[in-house]
């Protein structure tokens, strides 16, 4: 089936730095990802869609300076978390529409962020 | 704009019995297709099983069914022969069929546990 790799599962970085998030699509050409944040025990929040070769469309109230999304190509989309912030701690999810496949959303293993 | 809603926070199910989890979903939409996915503790989002609204047959995938109710907006879940292995959080999602690339909407999620 369908495989998103999302990488890295952990990461811990310092306030002020920037951190980059990959989510690849393994065996499918994804031309739509999606970003989601997850706070512990609650539901998945949209964050923003990501379309190859073109500009992402945010959600409102997300902040697109500070979550800067790229989908360079059909099966790599990145979001870097620029100038984190320990309110930005939180776990990110991506997924990717399998439009050749049956079930549709294929997720990624999530990223663990935590800025000290 | 289109709601989904799990009014259960949690429930809880003996080993080998059974549990239904409910789920309730707004929209102006015909044509939509309702899913419900599984985060166990590793927070790896697993398609657990899909509904399309134009099929009035209910979706079953082995111990797994749904009861879709498309007049009253209604998509609960039914885990039969219950495992430890289902515990874990549940959410309920809807995406409309008009756009390739809709976004998936989610409810808040329900975690169900299982008592050995």
């Amino acid at each position: 089936g369908a495989v998103v790799s999302q990488h890295p599962s952990r990461v811990i970085c310092k306030s002020g730095t920037s951190v980059k998030i990959e989510c690849r699509s393994l065996d499918f050409q994804a031309t739509t990802m999606f970003w989601y944040r997850q706070f512990p025990k609650q539901s998945l929040m949209l964050m923003a869609t990501s379309n190859e070769g073109s500009k992402a469309t945010y959600e409102q109230g997300v902040e697109k300076d500070k979550f800067l999304i790229n989908h360079a190509s059909l099966t790599l989309s990145t979001l870097t978390v620029t100038s984190a912030h320990p309110e930005d701690s939180s776990f990110y999810i991506c997924s990717a529409r399998d439009l050749g496949g049956p079930y549709g959303y294929t997720f990624g293993s999530g990223t663990r962020l935590t800025v000290v | 704009a289109q709601t989904v809603t799990q009014s259960q926070p949690e429930m809880s199910v003996q080993e080998a019995e059974t549990v239904t989890l409910s789920c309730t979903y707004d929209t102006s939409e015909s044509d939509y297709y309702l899913f419900w996915y599984k985060q166990p503790p590793s927070r790896q989002m697993i398609l657990v099983i899909r509904q399309e609204a134009y099929k009035q047959q209910n979706a079953t995938e082995n111990r797994f069914s749904v009861n879709f109710q498309k007049a009253a907006k209604s998509f609960s879940l039914k885990i039969s022969d219950s495992q430890l292995g289902d515990a874990a959080m549940y959410f309920c999602a809807y995406k409309a069929e008009t756009g390739a690339n809709s976004k998936l909407t989610f409810g808040k999620g329900i975690t169900l546990s299982v008592r050995p």
